[in-house]
């Protein structure tokens, strides 16, 4: 059981928003740690999505957008399109645990 | 533009040691400025975080993995290395190198690039 909860699966039209939530405790997100987002492309390895809560890297489209509040966060991905299937996992630090965590990984069905 | 490659036996008996390498190309690991980690994930499940080194050595360990782990950088060859011992089935996994751009606080830690990753399995 991952210390960040995510649900195991959205989905969503093309074109739709998907919003996928990470969910953690006084410990990790509720402590202040940023919070980071991966994509996972079928049979890829992960790519960085958004750092620090919000920033997006550079060539990552503007429909991905990152916020944290109080104990969760969020990614949001608005105009879904096809190539946007891919599994998504948020990533903090957990100061019981002194290192990274990782949520359990959400997959994103474009319908 | 920098890449990383993970190298290693894909194939491990139950109770040795596993170890990998990620080479660093199109630039130079020792410039500073970025933590260089590994990373797994168990089949068709989420990533684990298994620890990083500076290329000056120091390393941070994942508890939970800490008395079974050993990494080093060798500079000269711009690599790094894991080398995991005592290994079971539940170490099976694609392992990946990646790297962490160095912050001003360290907690806050994010992994900005990847390696393709390798599957390494644990069976006799």
């Amino acid at each position: 059981q991952s210390v960040l909860t995510q649900p195991p699966s959205v989905s969503g039209a093309p074109g739709q928003r998907a919003t996928i939530s990470c969910t953690g405790s006084s410990s990790n997100i509720g402590a202040g740690y940023d919070v980071h987002w991966y994509q996972q492309l079928p049979g890829r390895a992960p790519k960085l999505l958004i750092y620090g809560n919000s920033k997006r890297p550079s060539g990552v489209p503007d429909r991905f957008s990152g916020s944290k509040s109080g104990t969760s966060a969020s990614l949001a991905i608005t105009g879904l399109q096809a190539e946007d299937e891919a599994d998504y996992y948020c990533q903090s630090y957990d100061i019981n645990l002194s290192g990274v965590v990782f949520g359990g990984g959400t997959k994103l069905t474009v319908l | 533009q920098v890449q990383l490659q993970e190298s290693g036996p894909g194939l491990v008996k139950p109770s040795q040691t596993l170890s990998l390498t990620c080479t660093v190309s199109g630039g130079s690991i020792s410039s500073g400025g970025y933590y260089w980690s590994w990373i797994r994930q168990h089949p068709g499940k989420g990533l684990e975080w298994i620890g990083y080194i500076y290329y000056s050595g120091s390393t941070y360990y994942n508890p939970s993995l800490k008395s079974l782990l050993t990494m080093s950088v060798d500079t000269s060859k711009s690599q790094f290395s894991l080398k995991l011992s005592s290994v079971t089935a539940a170490d099976t996994a694609v392992y990946y190198c990646a790297r962490s751009p160095l912050l001003a606080r360290s907690t806050d830690w994010y992994f900005d690039l990847w390696g393709r990753g390798t599957l390494v399995t644990v069976s006799s």
